[in-house]
């Protein structure tokens, strides 16, 4: 069993409608919890991180955590065209970073 | 507030050569964590540092080393270099690992290709 499990992409929206990525983990003892945007040819970009349960919003998007599931989320609301990137679930233990795979997310105008 | 710095940002090595890259954390982080970004594997763990002491370790073979400064600057290593080893390298900092709350942030990465 792989570590961090993202739902399989690519996942394509339409301009303005919601973007909903979805993550598992298998260590009960993460602490953290983060998703990162990567461009192509571009390094990872935090846009949101969470350690308690329940739902925390940051502009358009919001992390939901639910620690008894070992279950993440991520929606992206009105989403526009920059939005078009992979998303990259990660958890922490042992002071490293565990990646999911990446769901490529692509906006259509 | 400067973010992470890495360089060098592009190389190209010869195989059985080494290659040294730099990691200058966000001032006043201490923890500096190395990944290698592969289009086949995607992001792996290479190491941790914190304090100068490396807390843990991913599944790379010896090849690969690294080490933190006092001044929590970092370097890794790479030696006998194969085509294989050619990928990004990431580094990470943050203020202490681990810890619930502390947000990991990642420089722009060194691209290193192996001919």
């Amino acid at each position: 069993q792989k570590e961090v499990e993202q739902n399989s992409g690519p996942l394509s929206v339409p301009e303005g409608a919601i973007a909903s990525l979805n993550c598992t983990y298998s260590d009960r003892g993460s602490q953290s919890f983060f998703w990162y945007r990567q461009y192509s040819g571009k390094s990872p970009e935090l846009i949101m991180f969470i350690y308690s349960n329940g739902d925390k919003e940051d502009g358009r998007f919001t992390a939901q955590l639910n620690k008894a599931s070992q279950y993440v989320s991520l929606l992206i609301r009105d989403s526009q065209p920059s939005d078009s990137a992979t998303y990259l679930c990660a958890v922490t233990n042992d002071y490293k970073l565990s990646f999911g795979a990446g769901t490529t997310v692509t906006v259509r105008a | 507030k400067a973010g992470v710095t890495q360089t060098p940002r592009y190389l190209i090595k010869t195989r059985g050569q080494q290659v040294t890259l730099s990691c200058s954390p966000i001032s006043g982080h201490r923890s500096v964590s190395w990944y290698q970004q592969t289009p086949g594997q995607g992001l792996q763990f290479l190491f941790e540092y914190f304090s100068e002491t490396q807390r843990n370790k991913g599944n790379f073979p010896g090849r690969f080393s690294g080490r933190q400064f006092s001044n929590s600057r970092s370097e890794m290593n790479v030696s006998t270099l194969e085509l294989g080893d050619s990928a990004l390298y990431l580094c990470a900092s943050s203020l202490e690992g681990e810890a619930a709350g502390n947000t990991i942030y990642f420089g722009e990465g060194s691209w290193l290709t192996v001919v």
